[in-house]
């Protein structure tokens, strides 16, 4: 069975540009998470959503970030645009049972914004 | 609101010694408790959690973690330690329809 699966795992870009992360939760799951990984703030909840709608977007850093779940396989995380304090490694999530239930992550996007 | 403390951001063993990473919580509801494990360029797994019952829990490779509602703490153990432990160890603790993670704990062996 497929995890939790992301893409790029690597984006390398210029400040200003934007940037498009993509997720495709687990099959079945009703949750997917978008978190933030960096050695100064550790793991960050950007934004949860249960059953493709956004139950949880406190954690968004500001305008520039945004994220979309068009349907249950599906959700992107847009950031427009780009700054050299957004570098981190990006992890989406899904689970069967919300903040209840196990989280399963992919294996990240690391993104470096020169 | 929960929080949740890491006491520890690197603990340095030798292989085969036991091991123990801290954790404590605070919340003003009742609360589910996780541990989950990083190993280098992956994402987190869940290791082992604490919905309800026995206060002691066991993960499949040797890991095992007491909550101690008392002293809000949900400290993760193992008896002696291996080499493919190597990893970061994160406590998260789950109430009120929010899942919040610690800082992580480091861990690395050294043969």
């Amino acid at each position: 069975d497929a995890g939790v699966i992301q893409s790029p795992r690597h984006e390398v870009t210029e400040m200003g540009q934007e940037v498009t992360l993509r997720c495709k939760p687990i099959s079945g799951h009703n949750s997917l998470f978008w978190y933030r990984q960096t050695m100064m703030r550790g793991l960050e909840l950007l934004i949860y959503f249960n059953n493709n709608v956004p139950i949880d977007d406190s954690g968004m850093p500001e305008d520039r970030f945004s994220a979309k779940m068009p349907n249950a396989s599906f959700s992107t995380l847009k950031i427009q645009p780009s700054e050299p304090r957004d570098s981190a490694v990006y992890f989406c999530a899904s689970s069967l049972r919300g903040v209840a239930g196990e989280l399963f992550f992919g294996e990240g996007s690391r993104l470096t914004v020169l | 609101a929960q929080s949740v403390t890491q006491l520890d951001s690197q603990v340095p063993v030798f292989e085969e010694a036991p091991v123990e990473l801290r954790c404590n919580y605070s919340s003003s509801v009742s609360v589910y408790l996780f541990w989950y494990v990083q190993y280098p360029n992956q994402g987190l797994q869940l290791l082992l959690k604490y919905l309800s019952g026995s206060t002691l829990v066991e993960s499949i490779n040797g890991f095992e973690a007491e909550f101690n509602k008392s002293q809000t703490s949900f400290h993760l153990r193992k008896p002696s330690v291996h080499i493919s432990d190597t990893a970061e160890y994160f406590c998260a603790v789950q109430g009120a329809q929010k899942l919040v993670f610690g800082q992580g704990t480091r861990l690395t062996i050294n043969p």
